[in-house]
């Protein structure tokens, strides 16, 4: 069974540009999260998803930050402009429903390098 | 708000227990979580204990929790070189996992 899946695994750009990032749940999870994971850090929430629909996107700066799941699949994260404090590791995390450990299965991230 | 904290590295020779520690804040915390995350990888549960629980092993790792004092540890025995990683210690209230906090992380570095 194939993972989260995410791309591009690293990115550098300069400050100012937009960026955006793709992820591909497990088949079948309907919850996705994108969490922010800063150097030394742990992870950190930016958005949930419940299907197609952001349920938690308290901790999202909105002003730069977007994410959408139209179908409730895929989910994409856009930043624009991107700022230098932006560069980070950003995360994809998906959980099924019936579980009752609450375990997250996360992609291996997208790098995020703002120049 | 909540918070969950624990030292940033520790060393350990192959072949000794590894002992990862962490303190939360919430007292609400149901469970609690050690997630593993490999250089270059997203994080991957290890284990998970109950609040309800003051001990879990499986194989090598024995979770130990002090509710009281909301301490939790991760205890690796006979450590290997493939366990060199960071640790993430996390809590949540609920049983889904749509409001875990994690920690920031132990990395673990194995010496010969």
């Amino acid at each position: 069974e194939a993972g989260v899946v995410q791309s591009p695994r690293y990115k550098i750009i300069e400050k100012k540009q937009p960026v955006a990032f793709w992820c591909n749940p497990i088949s079948g999870h309907n919850t996705l999260y994108w969490y922010l994971q800063n150097l030394g850090q742990g992870p950190e929430l930016l958005i949930r998803y419940e299907n197609e629909e952001a349920v938690d996107d308290s901790q999202l700066p909105k002003d730069r930050f977007s994410a959408e799941r139209l179908k409730g699949v895929d989910s994409t994260l856009k930043i624009q402009p991107a700022e230098l404090g932006d560069s980070a590791v950003y995360l994809c995390a998906s959980s099924g429903q019936g579980a009752n450990t609450g375990e997250l299965f996360f992609g291996e991230g997208s790098r995020l390098t703002v120049l | 708000g909540e918070d969950v904290e624990q030292s940033l590295f520790l060393s350990v020779r192959e072949g000794d227990s590894s002992v990862i520690n962490c303190t939360y804040t919430d007292s609400s915390s149901t469970y609690l979580y050690w997630y593993k995350q490999e250089p270059g990888a997203g994080l991957q549960l290890l284990t998970y204990i109950f609040s309800n629980m003051d001990m879990k092993q499986d194989q090598r790792l024995t979770v130990l929790l002090n509710k009281k004092d909301k301490h939790l540890s991760l205890r690796i025995a006979d450590t290997q070189t493939g366990d060199s990683a960071i640790y993430f210690c996390a809590e949540s209230r609920y049983s889904s996992a749509s409001k875990i906090i994690f920690g920031s992380g132990t990395r673990l570095s194995i010496r010969p």
